[in-house]
């Protein structure tokens, strides 16, 4: 167990829907990172909040959004969802985003199956 | 210049073999780089990262191995065991204000009995 927690385990759906995925990182660590894995793309980093901030995007499209809160879970949002959104969505936290820690704990991650 | 290219996609070892899985990076810049371990259904798991100043990493039947100058890495699996039986993934990140990881595509590793 990483200690990082992700809800919901599983979510159906429709396309044109909208859901939001929640996560809580590991005590003590302000990073948070989402990444996507599909049978395609593989692993794919999504977008990392640092104590609130946003501080980095990457293959991220623009109907997905997240955001981290004050105590420091966060959420990510998706929307007008397609078929090809069906995926694992994965978040991870680290103590922080840069410098000799470069740890990343992953939760058990969010299937999101779009129907 | 961003991929990390993995190899092979799959391999099958017999129990008490050595399994080995090989990565490639591009980016000069990148200066960490962490295996990580999935079984179906869970996220992945921090297995072991080596950092560029070192060319060999060891825990417990877990080795990475390290070539700077020929930009690639390798995780070695010792007396390998039927629950070693996962997908394993090599990754590499760079300093900086973030430091999202950079995965390979995955190896699926498959140790028989």
């Amino acid at each position: 167990d990483s200690g990082v927690t992700q809800t919901p385990k599983h979510l159906i759906t429709a396309t044109g829907q909208r859901v939001t995925l929640r996560c809580s990182p590991r005590s003590g660590d302000l990073s948070v990172y989402w990444y996507q894995q599909s049978l395609d793309q593989g692993l794919q980093f999504l977008i990392q909040y640092y104590n609130g901030e946003e501080r980095a995007k990457g293959n991220i499209l623009e109907r997905f959004s997240a955001q981290q809160f004050p105590d420091l879970h966060s959420e990510l949002n998706l929307s007008s969802l397609e078929l090809g959104d069906s995926a694992l969505y994965f978040c991870a936290s680290s103590v922080e985003p840069s410098g000799s820690r470069g740890e990343q704990y992953f939760g058990p991650g969010t299937r999101l199956t779009v129907t | 210049q961003q991929q990390v290219k993995q190899s092979p996609q799959s391999l099958i070892v017999q129990k008490g073999g050595i399994s080995i899985i090989n990565c490639a990076y591009e980016n000069t810049a990148f200066d960490y780089f962490p295996w990580y371990q999935q079984f179906p259904g869970k996220g992945p798991a921090l297995l072991i990262a080596i950092r560029p100043d070192v060319s060999e990493k060891k825990e417990g039947r877990f080795t990475i191995s390290f070539n700077k100058s020929a930009k690639q890495f390798s995780l070695h699996i010792m007396d390998s065991q039927p629950g070693d039986s996962a997908t394993y993934f090599c990754a590499a990140s760079m300093g900086g204000s973030a430091r999202q990881l950079t995965f390979g595509s995955g190896t699926q590793l498959t140790v028989l009995p």
